[in-house]
């Protein structure tokens, strides 16, 4: 059982470009979450789904848009990357808003130069 | 405004010394608090939750209100407990877009 599956595992981008991160799990969560984890600051939160067709803004929403057209895949876009948000990111999943323990992928590390 | 703080960036003891990674809140309800741990080249998993009172790799913590805190404890650490850390927290609904992680304390024991 894979899990979530993020990619690509690494990336160096130009500031200005476009970049997706992917993000598929095969567990049938109805939940998931977009996260970047940065020193000092934890793991904070930039978008979350909580069902398939619906999104919502985390702590750290600004430059980043998501979607969610099926329950499987949470893709992540920056549509102009700037160096502030070289990161490393997480999705995550959950069986429902309900439940604490989240299901996290192996995280993106994601400079923008 | 929920918040957790983790006072220690870095933890470093020897093995077999007891441990202590501690955990800070802020919550105007009453919370859930939860321990994550991300081994070396491993994802970040779920270590205990306040709830299920329970010890997990000889690991406990107790939520305290009084002090609000939830400090993890060990009382003989292993080299294979080197990992990072963190406290999280969530209010009773919609766990996952109120759930709020600490900085992170990264533990190191050393032989």
């Amino acid at each position: 059982i894979a899990g979530i599956t993020q990619a690509p595992t690494s990336q160096i981008l130009a500031a200005g470009r476009r970049m997706t991160l992917r993000c598929t799990q095969d567990m049938r969560h109805n939940a998931m979450y977009w996260y970047r984890q940065d020193l000092g600051l934890g793991l904070r939160l930039i978008h979350y789904s909580n069902t398939a067709g619906t999104t919502g803004k985390g702590e750290v929403p600004d430059g980043y848009s998501v979607s969610r057209a099926n329950t499987d895949d949470f893709p992540l876009t920056l549509a102009s990357a700037v160096p502030s948000q070289t990161s490393v990111y997480f999705c995550a999943s959950s069986q429902g808003v309900r439940t604490g323990e989240l299901f996290f992928g192996e995280g993106s590390r994601l400079t923008v130069l | 405004a929920q918040r957790v703080t983790q006072p220690e960036k870095l933890l470093s003891v020897f093995k077999g010394a007891p441990v202590e990674l501690k955990c800070n809140y802020s919550y105007s309800g009453s919370p859930e608090l939860f321990w994550y741990v991300q081994y070396s080249r491993q994802r970040l998993q779920l270590l205990l939750r306040h709830i299920s009172r329970e010890s997990i790799k000889g690991f406990t913590a107790d939520l305290n209100k009084g002090e609000t805190s939830f400090h993890l404890k060990k009382p003989f650490a292993q080299e294979e407990d080197s990992a990072m850390y963190y406290c999280a927290l969530s209010g009773l609904r919609n766990y996952g877009q109120n759930f709020v992680f600490g900085p992170g304390t990264r533990l190191s024991v050393l032989p």
